[in-house]
Order: structure tokens, then C-alpha cells, then sequence
């Protein structure tokens, strides 16, 4: 059985601060997909990443970088030198089908970022 | 723009009211989904839909039914809402057939159930 696990419900740092997002998913399948989606206040949810299960790459757009290790079945996400905007609900998501049309979400995690 | 689009985006009803949650997207994408979020669980799957007149159950159907009769439209009814059906109600959709294989939500109905 799928399931994504983001244990850190919430998580408060000060602006500037890095800050990692854990996500460790749990999947039988060899070929499965991984995504980040960002919920800001206004609700809305926005795609961030995606990535198979084959390419074990870390990825670095701008202050986002993404963790890979399939040996500890984790895909974590880093955020540095944090900003207010950063402020939002972060959910890991996980499918193993390749046409995404069913995805199983970790229960979120808060970021608030204080000035 | 491409787009999904909800209609309504929020609602409140009353126990046993029928009611309907448009979702349409215009980029003639196969996918569409329907999820609730509710705090601390996430996003859960109610249905899906492969393409038209092909739908699925998700992890949490019970009490709702879809239909897809085109492509570009994935109502979500309720034919009798409890208020255990108050949540917030996301509609996706996704190309299924790209690479780059991610869903594009919609903005979201919040949903109330008195």
C-alpha cells in the first residue's frame, strides 16, 4: 500500500533561516512519482516538483532544493534563506501510475516564516 | 489561460439538499479528479476519471457520485450532504499522456454542510 508520511505538522523559523521539510513515503512499486505542492493562505495549490523514482538527481531551483535517497524512501525539501511568502501548508504527494490521476498526499506541513 | 475552474467556490446547505460542484478544465487534458482536504489528513481521492464515460473510485467515495460526459467537465454531486461532507473540495486534472505528468488544480470549493 502507497502512503506519504510528513511528520513535522508545523514548523517556525525566523526570516533567513533555512528550513527542511521532510517527506518519507512508503510504495511497492519500482516506478512511482513524487511531487511537492505548495497551499499558500489564499488556498490555492501550486505545483512545485515532480520526480521519478529513477532519477535520483537532486534538483535546486532558486532558494528550493529537493532530496532524493531512495534507500531511506525520503524526498525532502529545503528551502534557503527563507522569506515571508515562503509562509504556507507544503504537501508531499506520491503516485504510481504515470499519469498522475491518482495521488496520495502526506497530511501537510505548516511553514510559518516570522519576520 | 489554461486553466480549472470550480463553480461555486464556497457553498453552504443544509442536511439532505442536493447539490453539485461544476469542474471544467480547457486543456482537453484525459485525468480529472476530484479530492477533499480536510485538517491535519491531507488530500483524499473521492473519484477519477480516465476519460468520458470511464470513472473510479478514489479512497473516500462514499456519498458522492461524478459523471464525465465530456471531456472538459467532472461534476461532483452530493446527492444527500451530511455534515460530515463540510470540507474543502478540490477538482484536478492532468494530461496523462506527457511527460510531464502533474495535476493542475482547481481554486477550490469550501463546502458547508449545516
Amino acid at each position: 500500500a502507497q502512503k506519504v508520511t510528513q511528520a513535522q505538522t508545523e514548523i517556525s523559523v525566523v526570516e533567513k533561516e533555512d528550513v527542511t521539510l521532510d517527506c518519507v513515503y512508503e510504495t511497492r512499486d519500482t516506478t512511482y512519482y513524487l511531487f511537492w505542492y505548495k497551499q499558500p493562505p489564499s488556498g490555492e495549490l501550486v505545483f512545485l516538483i515532480r520526480r521519478n523514482s529513477f532519477d535520483e538527481q537532486n534538483e535546486i531551483s532558486g532558494r528550493y532544493s529537493w532530496n532524493f535517497q531512495k534507500s531511506t524512501s525520503s524526498f525532502n525539501f529545503t528551502i534557503t534563506a527563507s522569506q515571508v511568502v515562503d509562509s504556507a501548508v507544503y504537501f508531499c504527494a506520491l503516485s504510481e501510475d504515470s499519469s498522475a490521476s491518482k495521488i496520495i498526499f502526506g497530511s501537510g506541513t505548516r511553514l510559518s516564516i516570522r519576520p | 489561460e489554461a486553466q480549472v475552474t470550480q463553480n461555486p467556490r464556497y457553498l453552504i446547505t443544509v442536511t439532505g439538499k442536493k447539490l453539485t460542484v461544476t469542474c471544467s478544465q480547457n486543456m482537453n487534458h484525459e485525468y480529472m479528479s476530484w479530492y477533499r482536504q480536510d485538517p491535519g489528513l491531507g488530500l483524499r481521492q473521492i473519484y477519477y476519471s480516465m476519460n468520458v464515460e470511464v470513472t473510479d473510485k478514489g479512497d473516500v467515495p462514499e456519498g458522492y457520485k461524478v459523471s464525465r460526459k465530456e471531456k472538459r467537465n467532472f461534476p461532483l454531486i452530493l446527492e444527500s450532504p451530511s455534515p460530515n461532507q463540510t470540507s474543502l473540495y478540490f477538482c484536478a486534472s492532468s494530461p496523462g499522456t506527457t511527460s510531464r505528468n502533474e495535476q493542475f488544480f482547481g481554486p477550490g470549493t469550501r463546502l458547508t454542510v449545516l
